[in-house]
Formats: C-alpha cells, structure tokens, sequence
C-alpha cells in the first residue's frame, strides 16, 4: 500500500473549517483514500473514503486532486468534539482480507 | 455504520497471569478481524489477522504462543494475552468489515490492559 505524509499536528478555531492535507504521491490506479479519526483512549473511527471523485458525508468532506497525488479532508464546522488524531490511509478498496497500515496521522486540536 | 464491540473496556492483572479479550461484530458476519496494538503516543500496529475456521496470521516480531487468537464463529474473535508482564500493558483494538461494505473496516472501542 502506498505511503501517506500528513503533518504532525494542526490547530483550528472552533466553528471554522478544518483542512487536514495528506499527500500521497506514489498511489495506485485501485487505491483508496481512506480517513479515520482517533480521539483520546478509543478505537479509530472511520470517516469517508474516496477513489478519485470528491465525497461528503454527514461528517466531512473529501478533496481529492485530479492527479490522485494528495487529498484534503474538510470539517465544514469544527468543534471541540473533533479534536484527535486523523489518519489518512491508501489502501486498495476491495481487498477484504487487508489491514489497514496506519501512521503517525495528524493531531488536530480544537480550540474554543 | 457497521459496530463492533471489545470486552473487556479495560482489565488490571498482575504478572504472569492471563487475560482473555472478546471482539464481536454485532450487526454483521466477519470471517477476518485483526488485531492491532497501540502503545502511549503511538500509532497502531497490526498484531494478527484472525481467521474464522483457520489459524490467525502473525506479525513478524509477534509471538504466537503469548497471543493466542481464536476465531470461533463468524462473529466472535479472542485474544488470550497468556502470562502477562507489565511490557504487555497497552490499548488492544479489534476490526472486521462487513461484506456487504468490504471497502471499510470498523474497529472495536479498544481495551486497555495494565499489567502489574
């Protein structure tokens, strides 16, 4: 599975939007975005995912470029309840019997 | 979304006893789950992939005997932590996904385990 590079960590400003950027250059033609979220002491959660077009869901939104190269996740509306670690992981969609390779992600901190 | 569960939350046990861990999925059929280890300030780290009817698949560097998985039926897995030491406390999460959404997996609220 390809590699994924996020920063380190990232603050935002209650009510506004968060962008967390994840680059991930070497992805493949069947390759997946993925995003989940950990917050403080519980299991990763799982957000959206996308293979080449943008996707929203009831908790975010997808961007990806049209080279595939890098993707933003957007919280249209952060709140202190999103504050956690967000992994960005590429992984092929279909593949049932694969884990998921997490990284150090990004840990996103809401502030009032 | 699809859920999963982890018994126990957390559990304390001293030294050189062992600790059995259910994942279970609720609302759906899993013939794989993994299970992943997380030490404090770090990422999570794939221990085993657990096959229903079949032997579990082990990371290198994980040791079998000391991690007993059992997959059972379709949706339950245990993780048996045998002989416990305090190197083994950490955050155990489980996952599975559902066929019917096999892009996506869902992952278990963890269980702590502190090893005195």
């Amino acid at each position: 599975d390809a590699k994924t590079t996020q920063p380190t960590s990232m603050d935002c400003a209650e009510g506004r939007a968060a962008n967390l950027p994840c680059n991930h250059s070497t992805i493949s033609g069947n390759e997946y975005v993925y995003w989940y979220r950990q917050i403080h002491s519980q299991g990763p959660q799982y957000i959206i995912h996308g293979l080449k077009n943008n996707e929203t869901n009831e908790m975010a939104s997808l961007i990806i470029t049209e080279d595939r190269k890098s993707s933003t996740l957007i919280l249209p509306h952060a709140t202190l309840r999103d504050t956690a670690v967000y992994y960005c992981i590429v992984r092929v969609g279909d593949n049932y019997g694969q884990n998921f390779v997490f990284g150090p992600g990004t840990r996103l901190s809401v502030l009032p | 979304g699809a859920v999963v569960s982890q018994h126990p939350s957390w559990v304390i046990c001293k030294s050189g006893t062992s600790v059995k861990i259910e994942c279970r999925s609720l609302d759906f059929q899993a013939t794989t789950m993994f299970w992943y280890r997380q030490f404090p300030k770090q990422s999570l780290m794939l221990m085993a992939t657990s096959n229903e009817g079949s032997k579990a698949t082990y990371e290198q560097g994980v040791e079998k005997d000391k991690f007993l998985i059992n997959h059972a039926s379709l949706t339950l897995s245990t993780l048996t932590v045998t002989s416990a030491h305090p190197e083994d406390s950490s955050f155990y999460i489980c996952s599975a996904s559902p066929y019917e959404s096999e892009e996506t997996q869902y992952f278990g609220p963890g269980t702590r385990l502190l090893v005195l």
